[in-house]
């Protein structure tokens, strides 16, 4: 079975920080791909970041990395310089990349920017 | 990047009634399709898998004659909520992977509204 969890239900940043939103998993899978997603209030899913559990660096993409730790089974989100537009639910989600291939989601966490 | 798109974006249906939503992938060839049902602020939950030719495979406690899914083709995957009550009203998110890609592309979403 897999499973994803996000403690912080939600999260307040200053303009221009740095945040970490936390992520755990766990699988039984032996490769698996760890995902981040960014949903504002209109609904849509906008995909961030992907890290593959056999990956020797973490991911960046901007001012997003990964933080990830296999042995600690996290795979924390980094969002730099943050924005008044990063307000929004961030979800982290896993796929095991053999039989189990569906994506699963946290129960994410909320973010606020303030100015 | 690839784009799924889903129609209607809204509906309001009455008790009783069949609604049909539509989530076609626009650039790219979807081998699978996924339904995802969203409550307000939960997280998204994975109702049914489903390969084009091939019936669709529900997820545990998700009643198939209730969301009947259809993949008849490699752009479009249609989900039917039928004799619709007020407790199917939700956001349902449709997305869709192309056979090899780690990326899974969600669709805009569409608000249901049972009355």
């Amino acid at each position: 079975a897999q499973k994803i969890t996000q403690t912080q239900p939600g999260m307040f940043v200053q303009e221009k920080e740095a945040v970490t939103l936390d992520c755990t998993y766990d699988t039984s899978d032996p490769s698996y791909g760890l995902f981040w997603y960014k949903q504002p209030s209109s609904g849509e899913m906008i995909f961030l970041i992907y890290q593959g559990s056999y990956d020797q660096q973490n991911a960046t993409e901007g001012r997003y990395s990964l933080n990830f730790q296999k042995a600690r089974k996290s795979a924390n989100l980094v969002i730099s310089a943050s924005q008044l537009g990063d307000s929004a639910m961030y979800f982290c989600a896993m796929r095991g990349l053999g039989g189990y291939n569906k994506l699963i989601f946290g129960a994410g966490t909320r973010l606020a920017v303030h100015p | 990047g690839a784009v799924v798109s889903q129609h209607p974006s809204r509906v309001i249906c009455k008790s009783g009634t069949s609604v049909k939503i539509e989530c076609r992938s626009l650039d790219f060839q979807a081998t699978t399709m996924f339904w995802y049902r969203q409550f307000p602020k939960k997280s998204l939950m994975l109702m049914a898998t489903s390969n084009e030719g091939s019936k669709a495979t529900y997820e545990q406690g998700v009643e198939k004659d209730k969301f009947l899914i259809n993949h008849a083709s490699l752009t479009l995957s249609t989900l039917t909520v039928t004799s619709a009550h007020p407790e199917d009203s939700s956001f349902y998110i449709c997305s869709a992977r192309a056979r090899v890609s780690y990326e899974q592309y969600f669709g805009p979403g569409t608000r249901l509204t049972v009355t």
